[in-house]
């Protein structure tokens, strides 16, 4: 399969253990952000998304925080399986000329390891 | 719906040579997308269409780079002429409104030589 081989940071976790992914954004006016999931070979795949009008959003197995006082989001895991083994882009909605405009940051790369 | 398509998935050509990328977006969708993903760069948003219409191309690297919307069913991404540094792996995304997630292609992994 395809592969870009990112230098990326990367966190290595023990099955079953919870992960927990860090992303910084830089725009203060963004009212919307995604975190992605990208496999080998595929491309980005959405996970979950959340508003600027919240601090917390879950899903199965994943939550989504956001702060926007210092500008940062985070993406929890729990009990991360090795299927989760992946690189994950936080993504954040830029309003260019009042269009939508997704911009990523550079990605963490997660290793599960049995 | 089969999701974005893009095609080809693998494209080799040499130096000086004319490519184009091509892609179908999901059918309903506004919003078209063309990304680069390169290992010094990352995802790197070229340019992106609203309702066929090109809203902003400030991330196309260069003249050599264009993109077009014919229709609201296919963009293509062409390079003309190729570089070795034009070599990574190409996205087309769509999304379905100004606010929302959008939905990646598999990809094109161009190698120029």
């Amino acid at each position: 399969g395809e592969s870009v081989g990112l230098h990326l940071p990367t966190l290595s976790v023990q099955e079953g253990d919870n992960s927990i992914i860090n992303c910084a954004y830089s725009n203060s006016a963004s009212d919307y952000f995604i975190w992605y999931k990208q496999e080998s070979g595929k491309g980005p795949q959405f996970i979950i998304d959340i508003r600027s009008n919240m601090d917390k959003r879950q899903g199965q197995r994943v939550t989504v925080l956001l702060n926007k006082t210092v500008k940062h989001l985070s993406l929890q895991i729990a009990a991360t399986q090795p299927g989760d083994s992946a690189v994950y882009f936080c993504a954040e909605n830029g309003i260019s000329g009042g269009y939508n405009k997704l911009i990523f940051g550079a990605g963490t790369r997660l290793a599960v390891h049995p | 719906d089969a999701g974005v398509i893009q095609s080809p998935r693998h494209e080799v050509t040499e130096m000086g040579q004319e490519v184009t990328l091509r892609c179908k977006p999901i059918s309903g969708h506004d919003y078209l997308f063309w990304y680069r993903q390169t290992m010094m760069r990352g995802l790197e948003l070229l340019i992106y269409f609203n309702n066929n219409v090109p809203i902003d191309d400030s991330g196309m690297p260069e003249d050599r780079f264009s993109a077009k919307m014919p229709n609201a069913s296919f963009s293509t991404l062409k390079i003309q002429p190729s570089e070795p540094r034009d070599s990574a792996v190409y996205f087309c995304a769509s999304s379905p409104g100004r606010v929302g997630e959008a939905f990646f292609g598999q990809g094109t992994r161009l190698t120029v030589v």
